[in-house]
């Protein structure tokens, strides 16, 4: 099976401007989670759609958004970019059927913001 | 979990010797826990996870052990290969839901 994929590899993207990330989960996958990784903050949730509803949320401000479609596929959305947003955002996806089982990553997209 | 932030604690280790990382966690109702693998410009890798209704688990190379007493967590990584030099984060979880709370990370370095 292919794994998570995740596009575009890298952005460069200005102050003000917004972004939108793209993931397809590995097949079968129904739900998927986006978390974003700074070194200064580490790994941290940001949110969690399955069946095109968003299951989860974490402690992120409403410039971040996402969507999921019927396919399972999902992008994440930023709005009025801010310096701090530069970070790997990583998608993850899961069977969704069974609580707690394994996420498996994608390998992020390098956003920078400048 | 915490995380610390620019300065991961680093861990070198011989070739073929093992390895322990240790991880302490925050949460008491937290009921999943996780060890991902980070190399250099990909994502996270799965290793292996464990509930807390068990103390251990083992793997190919790899035994976590779980103490919720202390609530403390550990990576066992037998006879230690250069291809296992990487960032190593611990995660949590309760039962409801798949949001996880990572750990800061620990940087693993394989001297030859």
């Amino acid at each position: 099976k292919a794994g998570v994929t995740q596009t575009p590899r890298y952005l460069i993207k200005t102050r003000g401007q917004q972004v939108t990330l793209s993931c397809s989960p590995i097949s079968g996958h129904r739900s998927v989670s986006w978390y974003q990784q700074t070194p200064g903050q580490g790994l941290q949730f940001l949110f969690e759609y399955f069946s095109e509803t968003q299951r989860n949320k974490g402690n992120f401000p409403g410039r971040f958004s996402g969507r999921q479609f019927s396919n399972s596929r999902s992008e994440m959305n930023v709005s009025t970019l801010e310096l701090g947003d530069s970070a790997l955002y990583l998608c993850a996806s899961r069977p969704g059927t069974v609580n707690n089982s394994p996420l498996h990553f994608g390998n992020g997209t390098r956003l920078t913001v400048t | 979990g915490e995380s610390v932030g620019l300065h991961l604690p680093t861990l070198s280790v011989q070739e073929g010797d093992n390895s322990i990382i240790n991880c302490a966690y925050s949460n008491s109702a937290s009921d999943y826990f996780i060890w991902y693998k980070q190399e250099s410009g990909k994502g996270p890798q799965f290793i292996i996870d464990i509930r807390s209704n068990m103390d251990k688990r083992q793997g190919q190379r790899v035994t976590v052990l779980l103490n919720k007493t202390v609530k403390h967590l550990s990576l066992q990584i037998a006879a230690t290969q250069p291809g296992d030099s990487a960032v190593y984060f611990c995660a949590e979880a309760q039962a409801a839901g798949n949001k996880l709370t990572f750990g800061g990370g620990t940087r693993v370095l394989v001297k030859p």
